[in-house]
């Protein structure tokens, strides 16, 4: 199975700076055929279900905001907010696809 | 646009059955093209992946449950179901029902979530 690890556990960031969460996994979840990472990133602020942000690493789920960026590969990945708005204010998880069982990590918890 | 809809006990005595039902509306499930999945999550953890059902009955559960855990479709009624059989306080958790972005590919990622009901297990 795949184990995601995610850090810092929580972070606090001034309104307007820029935040990075990062995202490991514990084998490769770059399918070589295709040149895809299977790495999803979700939000999830209290009483609401995860909200998907990114896909294959970097592609923006459609109406989310472009200060929200995907990158990394193979094992290693970063969601950044490149300049933190009140309303992001949340949790954020990673979620690979490579294989089943499907795994989320621990979370990171962003604040002001 | 989609919405799912949990619903089903809140609470469930330890040892028991915890069934919940996932209602679908704005799309069919029978139309195919997506699997159907149940993620529950603990207090203060990250989400659990379940397992996923297809239209056609065919199911994919997580192997740390797979013993404990079954899955059904009802396409005439636009809804799927999860039990989880012989439950202890350690299946306490918010459970969503949720899409998964694409049966015919890979993109097992989930874009659209119901907004979760609360299972207690307690005598």
């Amino acid at each position: 199975d795949i184990v995601m690890t995610q850090s810092p556990d929580s972070l606090a960031v001034s309104l307007g700076e820029r935040a990075t969460i990062n995202c490991k996994s514990s084998q490769s979840v770059l399918y070589a055929s295709n040149n895809k990472n299977y790495l999803a990133w979700y939000q999830q602020k209290p009483g609401q279900p995860p909200k998907l942000l990114i896909y294959w690493a970097y592609t923006r789920e459609s109406g989310v905001p472009d200060r929200f960026s995907g990158s990394g590969s193979g094992t290693d990945f970063s969601l950044t907010i490149s300049s933190l708005q009140v309303e992001d204010v949340a949790v954020y998880y990673c979620q690979h696809y490579y294989s089943t069982p499907l795994s989320f990590g621990g979370g990171t918890k962003v604040e002001i | 646009q989609v919405q799912l809809q949990e619903s089903g006990p809140g609470l469930v005595k330890p040892s028991q059955t915890l069934s919940l039902t996932c209602t679908v509306s704005g799309g069919s499930i029978s139309s195919g093209g997506y699997y159907w999945s149940w993620i529950r999550q603990q207090p203060g953890k990250g989400p659990e992946w379940m397992g996923y059902i297809y239209y056609s009955g065919t199911t994919f559960y997580n192997p740390s449950l797979k013993s404990r855990v079954a899955m059904s479709v009802d396409t005439s009624q636009n809804k799927f179901s999860l039990n989880l059989n012989s439950v202890t306080a350690a299946d306490t958790a918010v459970y969503y029902c949720a899409r998964v972005h694409s049966s015919s590919s890979d993109a097992r990622y989930f874009d659209s979530w119901g907004q979760g009901t609360l299972v207690t297990v307690s005598a």
